[in-house]
């Protein structure tokens, strides 16, 4: 199961432009990205998942270098609130991936 | 509307007294899976189901024990609970059909004196 690393916490402005970063040094072949949002006292909500370069959704983006061995959450224009905890996840959804390991993601704080 | 639902969203027990959290999802998904959430620590698994009487450990399942009679429901045991589970349950589902996506229920916040 390959480990994340993810900067504690980050503060942007309503507006701003945010990307979060994640390193997923191990990441193997069959393996994907996903993202995850929490706000206080309730479950994560799936945001995004990704294999390689870029997804877009309605929320967000997700660019992946070639290379993969990191990842980075875009969210355009955020707002105050998206203020909330994101999350890493990296796993093989197609294979036996069964355990999962959220960390303690990055707290995101938007301010006014 | 598709949801995962959890039983109680409070609970304050003492140490000792069994206790079960129930957790249900109305969307036929064959795996489940249990989270403990505390400060500093993050969102940790405790133990998951693939399916029904299928059942795992995840990576912190010591005083927990879980059981998958039914596809739809996956409660929490707390045999003899004790002041260090005292913590916010998070249950979840998990939807493989397009994306590998879960989807969480609402969360319990247990307290144990």
């Amino acid at each position: 199961l390959a480990k994340t690393t993810q900067p504690i916490s980050m503060d942007s402005y309503e507006g701003q432009e945010v990307n979060i970063t994640c390193s997923h040094n191990n990441i193997a072949t069959n393996d994907y990205i996903t993202w995850y949002q929490q706000f206080p006292s309730q479950g994560p909500r799936f945001i995004i998942q990704g294999y390689k370069t870029k997804v877009t959704n309605e929320v967000a983006s997700l660019f992946i270098p070639a290379d993969r061995k990191s990842s980075t959450l875009s969210l355009p224009r955020v707002s105050l609130s998206d203020t909330a905890v994101y999350y890493c996840l990296v796993g093989d959804i197609g294979g036996n991936f069964n355990k999962f390991y959220f960390g303690s993601g990055t707290k995101l704080n938007v301010k006014p | 509307e598709a949801q995962v639902t959890q039983n109680p969203r409070y609970l304050i027990t003492v140490t000792g007294k069994k206790l079960t959290v129930t957790c249900s999802q109305n969307m036929n998904h064959e795996y489940m899976s249990w989270y403990r959430q505390d400060p500093g620590l993050g969102l940790r698994q405790i133990y998951y189901s693939m399916n029904v009487e299928v059942t795992d450990k995840g990576d912190v399942p010591e005083g927990y024990k879980v059981s998958r009679k039914e596809k739809r429901n996956f409660p929490l045991i707390l045999e003899s609970p004790s002041p260090n589970q005292t913590s916010l349950y998070f249950c979840a589902s998990r939807d493989r059909t397009i994306s590998d996506t879960q989807y969480f229920g609402p969360g319990t916040r247990l307290t144990v004196l």
